[in-house]
């Protein structure tokens, strides 16, 4: 089973400019959450998407971030300008039904982003 | 508003040490608690899910509890190899909150 996929894997970008990263989760799974994840400490949660519709993107910083999911399937995050502070890991995960039902998360191996 | 913490913070042990990573979380209703790794570079490999009605789950060498009403999980990794350095984080899947992570504990399992 192939795991969750993600792109670019690095990515430097100075500030002001703009990044897109994409991600394909696991086949047939219906959640798809992007993490921003800093050095040093856990995971933070920037949106969820049950298929194609955004259950929580209570986190997000909407003046700058923006993420879809088109067709329930893959999902693009953008930064846009990005600023000094989102240098980070971007860690798309997928689970098979919304988390609360017992099911794993699985995590991509994430995209590195850093704004110089 | 759940928060979870993780001591310590950074833990070196000779190889062959049994060790215990402690996980707390101020919210006890939880759905369920899961422990992650991560390997420098790497995504977060699921190690152990525990339903919140169960009090432990084990897996190889690992062995995660959890005790709901004082807000606390562990994971026991025992005879410790230089294979299992890396970061281990806890998760609480909260009700509607989705899941909360720990800061982590990064292991240094020395030869």
């Amino acid at each position: 089973e192939a795991g969750v996929a993600q792109s670019p894997r690095y990515k430097i970008i100075e500030k002001r400019q703009s990044v897109a990263f994409w991600c394909n989760p696991i086949s047939g799974h219906a959640t798809l959450y992007w993490y921003q994840q800093i050095l040093g400490q856990g995971p933070k949660l920037l949106i969820q998407f049950q298929n194609n519709g955004v259950v929580d993107d209570s986190q997000l910083p909407k003046d700058r971030f923006s993420a879809e999911r088109l067709k329930g399937v893959d999902s693009t995050l953008k930064i846009q300008p990005a600023k000094l502070e989102d240098s980070a890991v971007y860690l798309c995960a997928s689970s098979l039904e919304v988390i609360g039902s017992g099911n794993t998360i699985y995590f991509g191996e994430g995209s590195w982003l850093t704004v110089v | 508003k759940q928060e979870v913490t993780q001591i310590p913070a950074a833990l070196s042990v000779p190889e062959g040490e049994n060790l215990v990573l402690n996980c707390s979380f101020t919210d006890s209703a939880i759905y369920n608690l899961q422990w992650f790794r991560q390997d420098p570079g790497k995504g977060l490999t699921s190690l152990l899910l525990i339903q919140s009605s169960q009090r432990e789950q084990t897996s190889g060498r690992l062995n995660a509890s959890l005790d709901k009403s004082s807000g606390r999980s562990t994971l026991y990794i025992a005879a410790s190899q230089p294979g299992d350095s890396a970061t281990y984080l806890c998760a609480v899947d909260n009700y509607g909150q989705n899941f909360v992570f720990g800061p982590g504990t990064r292991l240094s399992v020395l030869p």
